[in-house]
């Protein structure tokens, strides 16, 4: 049974003040790894997919990296405007197993 | 272009009462998914369509639960003699094709309340 765990499960930050979000997983075969904002009362807001270890991706404050066993949503500089909860999942055929998410909050 | 859309945003229903929540999807988008999302918790996978086929509905709760995607667009999720335990968002995604596009893309959900 594929299984995703997000630590920690709420972070504060000051404005500015860079940090890492952790998704550590198993699954039987990985065919993608996502992150997922969602706002609240919204949907989730896909971010990022990684396929294999060592794959990078950003997207303007955010970088997501990826090993066998955990992924980082890597956050720089961060803004109030970065508050949510961050959701990571795994695929493994078509269905996504979801972690319980990362609530952030930042502080002006 | 339009995401996906899903309606109504809130439900309220008395309990035993039945419900059904639409879902549009995007347009050309080939797998259309229904996911449950507690407080405080991810989603979870309920069910699976590709086209008008449901390959996949091992994630429905029980089988006061169900789902149809009848022409291969637009899936409606059903839920009959509602529960408290019901009481959720109900989120729909879909993508391209499971198989190749493998992200999915999520509507705003419908919250259901069973009182």
């Amino acid at each position: 049974e594929d299984q995703v765990t997000q630590s920690p499960e709420a972070l504060r930050l000051q404005e500015g003040e860079s940090s890492s979000l952790n998704c550590s997983y198993t699954v039987s075969g990985l065919r993608g790894l996502f992150w997922y904002r969602q706002d609240p009362g919204k949907g989730p807001e896909f971010l990022f997919t990684l396929y294999s270890a060592g794959e990078e991706k950003e997207k303007e404050r955010l970088k997501a990296t990826l090993t066998k066993k955990e992924s980082f949503l890597h956050i720089t500089a961060p803004k109030p405007e970065d508050s949510a909860t961050y959701l990571c999942a795994v695929g493994s055929n078509y269905k996504l197993t979801f972690g319980k998410g990362t609530l952030l909050t930042v502080n002006p | 272009g339009a995401g996906v859309s899903q309606s109504p945003r809130y439900k309220v229903a008395k309990r035993g009462q039945d419900v059904a929540l639409r879902c549009d999807p995007i347009s050309g988008h080939v797998s259309l998914f229904w996911y449950q999302q507690a407080l405080g918790q991810g989603p979870e996978f309920l069910t699976y369509f590709q086209n008008e086929a449901q390959l996949d509905k091992s994630g429905l709760p029980s089988d006061r639960f169900f789902a149809e995607r009848p022409e291969g667009s637009v899936s409606t999720l059903k839920i009959q003699r509602t529960q408290q335990e019901d009481s959720a968002v109900y989120l729909c995604a879909s993508s391209l094709n499971a198989g190749t596009s493998f992200e999915q893309f999520f509507g705003p959900g419908t919250r259901l309340t069973v009182l």
